[in-house]
């Protein structure tokens, strides 16, 4: 089982560009997340999702949008990129009380 | 969700003990205590979790007193790659949830 993945690794934009970090999981759990990570800073949540169809924001959801079609996939779609969004994204998925990271993309935004 | 507040840092030798004491003065009857160990460039991982008294498996164990306001993660015989950050969280299941990390206790190991 290949558990959390996340595309792409690394990701470079210029201000006001659009993206979309992928998250997949094939541990068919109904709970994940996206959280961000500053240098020296504890991950803060974005968005996270109970279900397929089901979202809801978390502590820092503002130029940040996330659907979830199916099970399997959490995609978040950056809207218009900011220097500000300068971070590491985690995608994270839940099993009752323990969740699960992926490896993180680290983004860049000129 | 409840608080919490680590220290920002500890340093320790190889083969020593290891405790890292979080304080959630606002835990709630239905909150669990979690701990979390990051690696640079990595996510974090699970460590242990517990609602009260000790808890103890492979890689550490677990202390909450009875009024649960704090708890002590507690590493055996550390070594150079526990050198890690370490989180805890108070965590709430509801159906859904909202986890909060707080800037977490950067170990450092020394050999």
């Amino acid at each position: 089982n290949a558990g959390v993945t996340q595309t792409p690794k690394f990701q470079v934009l210029k201000t006001g560009q659009s993206m979309t970090l992928q998250c997949a999981q094939d541990m068919n759990h109904e709970y994940m997340s996206w959280y961000r990570q500053d240098p020296g800073m504890g991950l803060r949540l974005i968005h996270y999702s109970v279900g397929a169809g089901i979202t809801d924001q978390g502590e820092v959801p503002n130029g940040y949008n996330v659907s979830r079609s199916t099970t399997e996939d959490f995609p978040l779609r950056l809207l218009s990129a900011a220097p500000s969004q300068t971070s590491v994204y985690f995608c994270a998925t839940q099993d009752t009380y323990e969740q699960y990271f992926g490896p993180g993309t680290r983004l860049t935004v000129t | 969700l409840a608080k919490t507040t680590q220290p920002i840092s500890m340093d320790s030798y190889e083969g020593q003990e290891v405790n890292i004491t979080c304080s959630h003065n606002n835990i709630a009857t239905n909150d669990y205590i979690t701990w979390y160990q990051q690696f640079p460039s990595q996510g974090p991982r699970f460590i242990i979790q517990g609602y009260k008294t000790k808890v103890t498996n492979e890689v550490a164990s677990l202390f909450i007193p009875a009024d649960r306001k704090s708890s002590t993660l507690s590493l055996p015989r550390v070594s150079l790659s526990d050198t890690a950050v370490y989180y805890c969280l108070v965590v709430r299941y509801t159906g859904g949830f909202k986890t909060i990390f707080g800037a977490g206790t950067r170990l450092f190991v020394k050999a």
